[in-house]
Order: structure tokens, then C-alpha cells, then sequence
């Protein structure tokens, strides 16, 4: 079955307490993304991946750092976690560059993160 | 630069009768967008995508929508509403000529199905 998985699904940490957030695909898909979502404010795109050891900054990077290291996996990690980081995260994976009307991005189920 | 304005955050529609959510983008260049829906306490999922191929898309669930270059805008729409079409939807523009790249997203909007 294709599937994006996140784990945890549920976090409460504390301030500055590194964590990681692990995204996995089982699709070989060349994109990866980051999203987090927020009342009022819609999903904005932290980070994305265009293909192994290839990332870039979406909107809202700053406090947030990424890697891939292997096409199925695109870790989010929170070095220094701070309160307005609590969020609705979403990791989303994509079919190849150019794809057609036909292509689609599968997300993930979401991973609740609170910081006290 | 590309943004993409939702410019409803509320829809309110009966069930049987048409849904009209509507959407506008700037962009330098003739963009990919999309229109996403998340169900209550769901993931996303992608109802369409247009990229510069045909101007009318249909997407899943009997949703489409109509690319308009020269209103700058991408409404979706749908002909009849069903109760199961109650939830939030989300315009998407792409930011880098790679459709999948650099995505912004609307602020939502959520529609409710009344009987």
C-alpha cells in the first residue's frame, strides 16, 4: 500500500529538548516536504526535497533543519524546540518532476507537537 | 513573486445545490496550482492540479476547476454538494517551475453541507 508515515503522531516537550520528527515513504518518490499547519494560517511549507541530499528553505525554515540522506526517509528535526513551534505537522511526498495532470503528493498523517 | 489568495474563509451551501470556492493567484509566469481537501481530523489529499495543459480540470469526487489567465483566478467548483464534501480546502500555487518544488498555500476555506 502507498503511505507516508510520521512518528510520532503525538509529542509534548519541553523547551529545548532536541527532537525529530521521521517521515518515510515507500513510493520512490524524488519529493519530500515539511508543512506545518497552524489555525488561521493554513499550511506553510517549512522545508522540501527535490531528491537525496538535495533540500531547500520553504516559507517558515528558521528554527527547523532537515536531511536526506536516503530517498524513503526526511527527518524534521527541532535542535532547540520553543513554544510557537507547537504545531499540526504534515510530510508530504511527490511523483516524479514533471509529472502530468495524473501525478499527485500523498501526505502523511500528522504529528501533533506540543512545547511547554 | 507568487501568492495565492482564498477569497472566501466561510461557504455555506445546501446539500444538492452548487459549491463555488474561489481563488485567486498572482505569479510571474504561468504557474502549477492545485486544490487540496482535509476532512476533520484528516491528512490532505489532492482533488486536482493544473499544469498548463488543458484550462478545465477535473479532479476526484465530481470537483473541477477552470484555469483563467486573464482573471488570474482558479475557482473550483462543484455541481452538486454532498454531505460528505464538508471540510476545509486549500488553493495551491507552486512557486518554482518544478510543479512539486516551493508550494504556498491558501488560507483555507471551510465549507459546510447543511441538509
Amino acid at each position: 500500500e502507498a503511505q507516508v508515515t510520521q512518528n510520532p503522531r503525538y509529542l509534548i516537550t519541553v523547551t529545548g529538548k532536541k527532537l525529530t520528527v521521521t517521515c518515510s515513504q515507500n513510493m520512490n518518490h524524488e519529493y519530500m516536504s515539511w508543512y506545518r499547519q497552524d489555525p488561521g494560517l493554513g499550511l506553510r511549507q517549512i522545508y522540501y526535497s527535490m531528491n537525496v541530499e538535495v533540500t531547500d528553505k520553504g516559507d517558515v525554515p528558521e528554527g527547523y533543519k532537515v536531511s536526506r540522506k536516503e530517498k524513503r526517509n526526511f527527518p524534521l528535526i527541532l535542535e532547540s524546540p520553543s513554544p510557537n513551534q507547537t504545531s499540526l505537522y504534515f510530510c508530504a511526498s511527490s511523483t516524479p518532476r514533471g509529472g502530468t495532470n495524473t501525478d499527485t503528493q500523498y501526505f502523511g498523517p500528522g504529528t501533533r507537537l506540543t512545547v511547554l | 513573486a507568487q501568492s495565492v489568495t482564498q477569497l472566501d474563509s466561510h461557504v455555506s451551501v445546501s446539500e444538492g445545490t452548487p459549491v463555488l470556492l474561489r481563488c485567486n493567484y498572482s505569479s510571474s509566469y504561468s504557474p502549477s496550482l492545485f486544490w487540496y481537501v482535509q476532512h476533520p481530523n484528516k491528512g490532505l489529499q489532492l482533488l486536482l492540479k493544473y499544469t498548463s495543459a488543458a484550462t478545465l480540470v477535473k479532479g476526484i469526487n465530481g470537483f473541477e476547476a477552470e484555469f483563467k489567465k486573464s482573471e488570474t483566478s482558479f475557482h473550483l467548483t462543484k455541481p452538486s454538494a454532498h454531505m460528505s464534501d464538508a471540510a476545509e480546502y486549500f488553493c495551491v500555487v507552486s512557486l518554482t517551475t518544478d510543479s512539486w518544488g516551493k508550494l504556498q498555500f491558501g488560507a483555507g476555506t471551510q465549507v459546510v453541507v447543511t441538509p
